[in-house]
C-alpha cells in the first residue's frame, strides 16, 4: 500500500471550514483514497472515500488533485464535535493501514 | 443500526492468563479484522479473516491467535497475557470481496489492563 503523510495537529476555529491535508505520491492507479475519524474513546469512524473524482457527502468533501498525490478533506462548518484524529489511509484490496493521522481541535 | 459488538468494554487480567476477546457484527460482513491501538503507535492490524475459518497475519500476529468459526463471530485469543499485550483492542468488519475496500466498522473497542 502507498504511505501517506498528513500534519501532526491543526486548529480550526467553530463554524469555519476545516482543511485537511494528505501527501500519498506513491499512490497506484487501483488504489482509493478513505478518510476515517476518530473521536476519544472510540472506535473509527468512516467519512468518505474517492478514486480520482472529488466526493461529497453528509459529513465531509473529498479533493483529490489530477495527478491522484494529494488530497484534501473539508468539514465545511467545523463544530466542537468535529475534533478527534483524523486518518487518511490508500488501499487497494489490502486491509487498512492507519498511520498516525492528524488531531484536529476545533476551537470556540 | 448496523452493529460490531465487542464483548467488554473493559478487562483485567493477570501476566500467564489466556484471554477471549470476543466481536460480533449483525452485517453479513465477510471480512473481520483485529486491530490494536497505543498511545503514539496508532493502529496495528493483529489479524484478520475473509471467510469462515480463515484467517490471515496482519503486522503484529506475535502472541494471539484468532477464531472464527461463524461468520458473524471473530475472536482473538490471548494464549498466555504478558504486560506488553496491554492496549485497546479494537475489532472490525467490511463486507465485500476485497479486504481493503468498502465502509469498515468498528467496534467500541476492550481496554485490555494486564497486571
Amino acid at each position: 500500500d502507498a504511505k501517506t503523510t498528513q500534519p501532526t495537529s491543526m486548529d480550526c476555529a467553530e463554524g469555519r471550514a476545516a482543511n485537511l491535508p494528505c501527501n500519498h505520491s506513491t499512490i497506484s492507479g487501483n488504489e482509493y483514497v478513505y478518510w476515517y475519524r476518530q473521536i476519544h474513546s472510540q472506535g473509527p469512524q468512516y467519512i468518505i472515500h474517492g478514486l480520482k473524482n472529488n466526493e461529497t457527502n453528509e459529513m465531509a468533501s473529498l479533493i483529490i488533485t489530477e495527478d491522484r498525490k494529494s488530497s484534501t478533506l473539508i468539514l465545511p462548518h467545523a463544530t466542537l464535535r468535529d475534533t478527534a484524529v483524523y486518518y487518511c489511509i490508500v488501499t487497494g484490496n489490502t486491509p487498512l493501514v492507519f498511520g498516525k493521522g492528524t488531531r484536529l481541535s476545533v476551537i470556540a | 443500526d448496523v452493529k460490531v459488538t465487542q464483548s467488554s468494554r473493559y478487562l483485567v487480567k493477570r501476566t500467564g492468563e489466556k484471554v477471549f476477546l470476543e466481536c460480533v457484527q449483525d452485517m453479513d460482513h465477510e471480512n473481520m479484522f483485529w486491530y490494536r491501538q497505543d498511545p503514539g503507535l496508532g493502529l496495528r492490524l493483529i489479524y484478520f479473516s475473509y471467510d469462515v475459518k480463515m484467517k490471515e497475519k496482519g503486522d503484529i500476529p506475535e502472541g494471539y491467535s484468532v477464531s472464527r468459526e461463524k461468520k458473524e463471530r471473530f475472536s482473538l485469543i490471548l494464549e498466555s497475557a504478558s504486560t506488553n499485550q496491554t492496549s485497546m483492542y479494537l475489532c472490525a468488519s467490511v463486507s465485500g470481496g476485497a479486504v481493503g475496500t468498502g465502509e469498515l466498522f468498528f467496534g467500541e473497542g476492550s481496554r485490555l489492563t494486564v497486571l
